[in-house]
């Protein structure tokens, strides 16, 4: 059963438009989560986190969005760039005992960001 | 600061025989945590350790162990290999004070034949 779901195993956008990778969740414990960007051959690089007391967390062109009663988050990317295109992976983690450095993921999204 | 180092970065190894991968965490970073990724499973958690000691596992089998050292150096071991075993091998490390929050190395690429 998967508690970390990306729907959509790809996404294609313009270059300066803006792009949306969604990621829902069922574990109403998970309460830290994250944004990976990958390029094949090389470990996840960190983009972004995401605290559950907070609705919002914005890094330069990065900003990530967590809607609590949906168990639903999303990472805005604007403008986006050819150097975008890799795999984006969303995770999450719980903070009840036994979970420390236990990271969910889900299964990836592959954006591409055409010229 | 440099980042998390991973040896070997490619490895081949046949049925049956065992494998040792070795991680070297951020400096500062006591938490070093390992996962599998392959195809069909994606990412999937291994196990965490802190201070030497096992503090989270992951539902694969005993063949799977790790080991962490007192300089936070970590190595897993993979013993009596099966095809199903091929994957990449991905460290992660991140400070005590936020375990979640983990950064990754560039992985180990394990093909079994």
């Amino acid at each position: 059963d998967q508690q970390v779901k990306q729907n959509s195993p790809s996404l294609s956008v313009q270059e300066g438009r803006i792009s949306i990778l969604n990621c829902d969740y069922t574990n109403s414990m998970f309460d830290y989560f994250l944004w990976y960007k990958k390029y094949p051959a090389e470990g996840p690089t960190f983009l972004i986190s995401i605290s559950s007391i907070k609705d919002k967390n914005e890094d330069g062109r990065f900003t990530v969005f967590l809607n609590k009663s949906a168990k639903h988050l999303s990472l805005h990317i604007v403008p986006s760039q050819p150097g975008d295109s890799a795999v984006y992976f969303c995770a999450a983690s719980g903070g009840y005992g036994g979970s420390q450095g236990n990271l969910i993921f889900g299964k990836g999204t592959k954006l591409s960001v055409k010229p | 600061k440099a980042g998390v180092t991973q040896t070997p970065r490619y490895l081949i190894k046949t049925r049956g025989q065992q494998v040792t991968l070795s991680c070297s965490p951020i400096s500062g970073h006591r938490s070093v945590s390992w996962y599998q990724q392959t195809p069909g499973q994606g990412l999937q958690f291994l196990f965490e350790y802190f201070s030497e000691t096992q503090r989270n596992k992951g539902n694969f089998p005993g063949r799977f162990s790790g080991r962490q050292f007192s300089n936070s150096r970590s190595e897993m071991n993979v013993s009596t290999l099966e095809l199903g075993d091929s994957a990449l091998y991905l460290c992660a490390s991140s400070l005590s004070s936020n375990p979640n929050q983990q950064y990754f190395g560039p992985g180990t690429r394990l093909t079994v034949t």
